[in-house]
């Protein structure tokens, strides 16, 4: 089955020591996303990538780097992470941003931070 | 600016039948999706709305009444396993057609 995977489901790091969350998918969309998403809160976006074309939110720390080496993977690094980046990280998947597609996501990985 | 409102929190019985509204407020309206989130799960796709009007998929429907701002989920014959969150999410030419999303509302399912 077509699908986005993410690993590793649950990551634990120390505070401050640099962590990278891995995406990839089989559905060939052009876009995938990266949200934080906190107990009981709405998923935040991150950053997207359009094919090659990188989109950064405003309000993104500058702790938080991107990349996207091909169609099927992306990666989300946290240079320094600190307490407040314990989070679920959720990767998401579309075909495009303006024909309303549905995202996909995939099952997220939970991170915490000691 | 853009803000989508639900309640936090729900409460329904096994068999019976409940509606999650949801308000938003955006420029340039492109769409509304509505999203179940199972507890320490990634969002699932539910619906989609883009015009005004009721689309229902068995148990689950969604209307939109876009000159209000105003949609909502309707649940029937609610079964032990829809308890979860339900999260609405807007696309719209504030956001450059991003999803905004809510902070969703949590389903619990009583039998």
């Amino acid at each position: 089955d077509a699908m986005v995977i993410q690993n590793p489901r649950y990551q634990v790091t120390q505070f401050g020591k640099p962590v990278t969350l891995s995406c990839s998918q089989t559905l060939n969309h052009n876009v995938m996303y990266w949200y934080q998403q906190k107990s009981s809160q709405a998923p935040k976006l991150l950053f997207h990538y359009y094919d090659k074309d990188f989109n950064n939110e405003a309000d993104t720390p500058d702790n938080f780097q991107s990349r996207r080496p091909n169609t099927s993977f992306c990666f989300l690094d946290i240079r320094s992470p600190g307490l407040g980046d314990a989070a679920m990280y959720l990767c998401a998947t579309s075909r495009d941003t303006v024909s309303n597609q549905p995202q996909h996501f995939g099952d997220g990985t939970r991170l915490s931070i000691l | 600016g853009q803000n989508i409102d639900q309640p936090t929190e729900m409460t329904a019985t096994e068999g019976a039948i409940v509606q999650i509204n949801c308000t938003y407020q955006t420029s340039g309206f492109n769409g509304l999706f509505w999203y179940q989130q199972h507890a320490g799960e990634a969002p699932t796709f539910l619906s989609y709305n883009v015009l005004d009007g009721l689309e229902e998929k068995g148990r689950f429907s969604s209307f939109l009444s876009r000159s209000k701002g105003y949609s909502y989920l309707l649940l029937k014959e609610l079964q032990m396993k829809d308890s979860a969150s339900y999260l609405c999410a807007v696309s719209g030419v504030d956001s450059n057609y991003q999803l905004i999303w809510g902070a969703g509302t949590k389903l619990i399912i009583k039998p």
